[in-house]
């Protein structure tokens, strides 16, 4: 069973600092999305990384995978408020065919900015 | 934009009762999900369906089947709500690649 894992779950962030979250899995997989909610919201996609050593960057944020190491991070440049929210990475666990969708999650990484 | 729209974004039930939860998409997606959320739990697959009238379980089934009739509308469907089914319920689609898209969710309280 695909055991999804990411660390820490609650981020509490200083306005200008830089953090990291983690996301490690347990079997092969090469498709890795990381999602950010919002309270009472639905999932926004953010990133997807579909390849070993991808790596994406949007903003302040930035997304690596490592398939070798089944460990994806996620990470946060210069945080501001504006990045509060939840961050999941799911991990897509249906490899026989390109289809989205048949995803594993992880439990979430609460983030709230401070000045 | 693609769109999936979820019937209720909250919706309070009684123990027992059967509960409808209607998802619909805009976008002709083959494929179509629901997915319940719960606090240190992320998100966890209910049931999928990759193409109409085709549906396959997903993680946790237990307690819920799923209806699709059309192309464009999933629905899943409690037979006899309990109360450890008080979750928020999250539909997506997506086409057969590529990323897909979620709904605004559904607030499902059973009491």
């Amino acid at each position: 069973e695909l055991k999804v894992e990411q660390n820490p779950l609650f981020l509490s962030m200083q306005e200008g600092k830089n953090y990291t979250i983690y996301c490690n899995y347990s079997t092969t997989s090469d498709r890795l999305y990381w999602y950010r909610q919002d309270p009472g919201k639905s999932l926004e996609s953010l990133f997807v990384l579909l390849s070993n050593g991808a790596v994406k960057q949007e903003g302040r944020l930035m997304a690596s995978l490592d398939t070798k190491a089944r460990l994806s991070t996620l990470h946060i440049t210069a945080a501001v408020h504006d990045l509060s929210a939840t961050y999941f990475c799911a991990v897509d666990i249906n490899l026989t065919t390109d289809s989205w969708g048949k995803l594993q999650f992880g439990a979430g990484t609460q983030v709230v900015v401070t000045p | 934009d693609v769109k999936v729209t979820q019937s209720s974004r909250y919706l309070v039930k009684r123990t027992g009762e059967k509960v409808f939860l209607e998802c619909v998409q805009d976008m002709d997606h083959e494929n179509m999900f629901w997915y319940r959320q719960d606090p240190g739990l992320g998100l966890r697959l209910i049931y999928f369906s990759y193409d109409v009238k085709m549906k396959e379980k997903g993680d946790i089934p237990e307690g819920y089947s799923v209806s699709r009739e059309k192309k464009e509308r999933f629905s899943l469907i409690l037979e006899s709500a309990s109360t450890n089914q008080t979750s928020m319920y999250l539909c997506a689609s997506s086409f057969s690649s590529g990323t897909g898209n979620f709904g605004p969710g559904t607030r499902l309280t059973v009491t």
